[in-house]
């Protein structure tokens, strides 16, 4: 079936350094890709999204690139803070439904001081 | 503040009772909401799709039967786990779109814990 792929599982960080994760989807109709970062026990929270008909979004210190033809999108976090130290986890649509989407197995990010 | 709101955000029940966790939408109307499964570590799977006034549609592999879901408001879905057992215990999470096309805001999360 579709799936979407994100490395690495584990990501550690010095603060103020770039933290870099990447994703892969297999559904040709996806064509809304969001980041959710998840602190313990808690639902996921909508960090940055793209669509499909854009190459790259930016916000503050978190930016997001896709590339559609290869199937692959990019979280980036600059000047990582102690405070970005969560589970974050790729999306992608299945097919062109928002709401429905399939995640990547998440990253585990640690930014230490 | 939440925009999506689930309830009970964590309970502890019985093996072979029901239990019913709700999500509502609180600003919004929500004609489709999903309900997600996320097991401890591991990733968000996608259980079923909500449809006001219509039947639920399940992910492969979810039994309709025991994951009983009701959206008879545009506020709110329910989701019943029947007779529930250990195995399910797990952190179910409710997101809804706001519209058509737009982002899909999620709840907190439901902790179940089945003893």
């Amino acid at each position: 079936g579709e799936n979407v792929e994100q490395h690495p599982s584990t990501l550690s960080v010095q603060e103020g350094d770039s933290a870099v994760i990447k994703c892969t989807y297999s559904d040709s109709a996806s064509n809304y890709f969001p980041w959710y970062k998840q602190e313990l026990g808690k639902g996921p929270q909508l960090i940055i999204d793209i669509r499909s008909n854009v190459g790259e979004k930016k916000d503050q210190r978190i930016a997001v690139t896709l590339n559609k033809t290869a199937k692959h999108f990019s979280l980036h976090i600059t000047e990582t803070q102690p405070e970005d130290s969560a589970v974050y986890f790729c999306a992608a649509s299945i097919g062109d439904s928002w709401g429905k989407l399939q995640f990547g197995a998440g990253t585990q990010v640690v930014v230490t001081p | 503040g939440a925009v999506v709101s689930q309830h009970p955000s964590w309970v502890i029940c019985k093996s072979g009772t029901s239990v019913k966790i709700e999500c509502r939408s609180l600003d919004f109307q929500a004609t489709t909401m999903f309900w997600y499964r996320q097991f401890p570590k591991q990733s968000l799977m996608l259980m079923a799709t909500s449809n006001e006034g219509s039947k639920a549609t399940y992910e492969q592999g979810v039994e309709k039967d025991k994951f009983l879901i009701n959206h008879a408001s545009l506020t709110l879905s329910t989701l019943t786990v029947t007779s529930a057992h250990p195995e399910d215990s797990s952190f179910y999470i409710c997101s809804a779109p706001r519209g058509a096309g737009t982002e899909a805001f999620f709840g907190q999360g439901t902790r179940l814990t089945v003893v």
